[in-house]
């Protein structure tokens, strides 16, 4: 079983929606980490966070300690949001630094 | 923010070539790492690169595949050696930052 569990793996969404990414995770974790990944491959660090919650602009995102569970929400989604989301946990082992993905959100904004 | 230029973005390669990949940072950090994506997949992480030491790979990662070169604190290299077409992905390397992780553009790389 993967550590990290997110969902959908695959979101179509009009201009101007909502949108809710989910991730699960299973481990005890230092941090959380939310990236965008634009189909070049390049990779944006969009968010990271231990608790409670952060805003950027229309992204927000949000952890659940207790229940090893958080989100990302896009508010007012634009085409130009369409990328594949990645959850990513930090776990801390000794000096090194170990992040575990998930399998990443595909997300297409339809204008 | 630190900011990392990874080259080339792209390549392709014959069977039995290698390629060295360079990332090279704004700042000084003292561990970088680096990261395989195959197609369809998640990211894996192949090493961690400390100044000064030698790299330390993870499980199903060898340096005589991957070598990696730390010389200094603002600039890494990963070269992926004897290339055959399972080694095509995405490479990418990373730094840590205050409250961020920072990703290099990332290396397409083809073997034909």
């Amino acid at each position: 079983k993967n550590e990290v569990e997110q969902s959908p793996q695959n979101l179509t969404a009009q201009e101007g929606e909502f949108i809710t990414i989910n991730c699960s995770y299973s481990v005890g974790i230092s941090a959380l980490h939310w990236l965008q990944q634009h189909p070049g491959g390049g990779i944006v660090s969009l968010f990271m966070l231990s608790s409670g919650k952060k805003k950027h602009g229309r992204l927000i995102a949000t952890i659940n300690i207790q229940e090893k569970h958080s989100s990302l929400h896009i508010t007012a989604s634009h085409p130009r949001d369409s990328a594949v989301y990645i959850c990513a946990v930090g776990i801390s082992s000794g000096s090194a630094r170990q992040l575990t993905f998930g399998s990443g959100t595909q997300l297409t904004v339809l204008p | 923010s630190a900011v990392i230029s990874q080259k080339p973005s792209r390549d392709i390669c014959q069977r039995g070539t290698s390629l060295t990949i360079q990332c090279q940072v704004d700042s000084q950090v003292t561990m970088m790492f680096w990261y395989r994506q195959q197609p369809g997949q998640s990211l894996t992480l192949i090493a961690t690169a400390n100044q000064g030491s030698e790299a330390t790979y993870e499980s199903g990662f060898v340096i005589d595949k991957f070598p990696i070169s730390r010389p200094n604190l603002t600039f890494s290299t990963l070269t992926v050696s004897n290339m055959s077409p399972e080694d095509s992905s995405i490479y990418l390397c990373s730094v840590d930052g205050p409250g961020y992780t920072f990703f290099g553009q990332g290396t397409r790389l083809t073997v034909v």
